[in-house]
């Protein structure tokens, strides 16, 4: 069974720095693309970054690009996002999402964890 | 950036009775490259439908997806008990990939 557990959220100022972990389990982890994928209290879902499983290609959308860094350890099946800049918008649940194939062309998610929350505000 | 409007905002209907959502996309999606996820209060979203008709692994088949280009649609055919929740579409045949506002299917 596909399991993601997420951490590493919390409460942060403006301008501070965070890093999310996500752990992966049921799944050959070196064999698929991830993302991360945020959702605001009461909003709707947006992707955030994504990484690619067979080639580690890094994508971002422009809200994001230049302040948060993915990254991947398969040695430890853990997928990690690293938010620095911090701004009230940032504030939102923050999936992780594996995908359904290797590559960072891949976008179709089939396997989403429970989220973990990231607050910023002073 | 393609944008996904959704409606209706809310869908109000009874167990049994059929539901069909749509999705409208600001500029034509490429390859049809177009999914739906459902989600359920303090879950992660659910993968139903991908690549516009494809039922992902585990979804019964009263789940159905269609369209093309611009205007794409999932219907559920007969709703049960665990069909109430909020659904999405999402664009990924272009960049970045969008998701649509949401469609909330709750109990009459």
């Amino acid at each position: 069974e596909v399991q993601l557990l997420e951490s590493g959220g919390g409460l942060v100022q403006p301008g501070g720095s965070l890093r999310l972990s996500c752990a992966a389990s049921g799944f050959t982890f070196s064999n698929y693309a991830m993302h991360w994928v945020r959702q605001a209290p009461g909003k709707g879902l947006e992707w955030v970054s994504l990484i690619g499983g067979t080639d580690s290609n890094r994508k971002y959308p422009d809200s994001v690009r230049g302040r948060f860094t993915i990254s991947r350890d398969n040695s430890k099946s853990t997928l990690y996002l690293q938010m620095n800049s911090l701004r009230g918008d940032d504030t939102a649940l923050y999936y992780c999402a594996k995908s359904d194939c290797g590559d960072s062309g891949c976008y179709v998610k089939d396997h989403w964890g429970q989220g973990t929350l990231v607050t910023v505000s002073s | 950036e393609i944008v996904l409007t959704q409606s209706p905002g809310t869908l109000s209907l009874s167990p049994g009775e059929r539901a069909t959502l749509s999705c409208r996309a600001s500029q034509s999606v490429r390859n049809n490259y177009l999914a739906w996820y459902s989600q359920k209060p303090g879950q992660g979203p659910r993968l139903l439908i991908y690549g516009v008709s494809n039922r992902a692994t585990g979804i019964p088949d009263r789940f159905s997806g269609s369209g093309s280009g611009t205007d794409f649609t999932l219907t559920i055919s007969r709703l049960e008990p665990e069909d109430f929740a909020v659904y999405y579409c999402q664009q990924y045949g272009g960049s970045p990939e969008t998701f649509g506002q949401g469609t909330k299917v709750e109990i009459k």
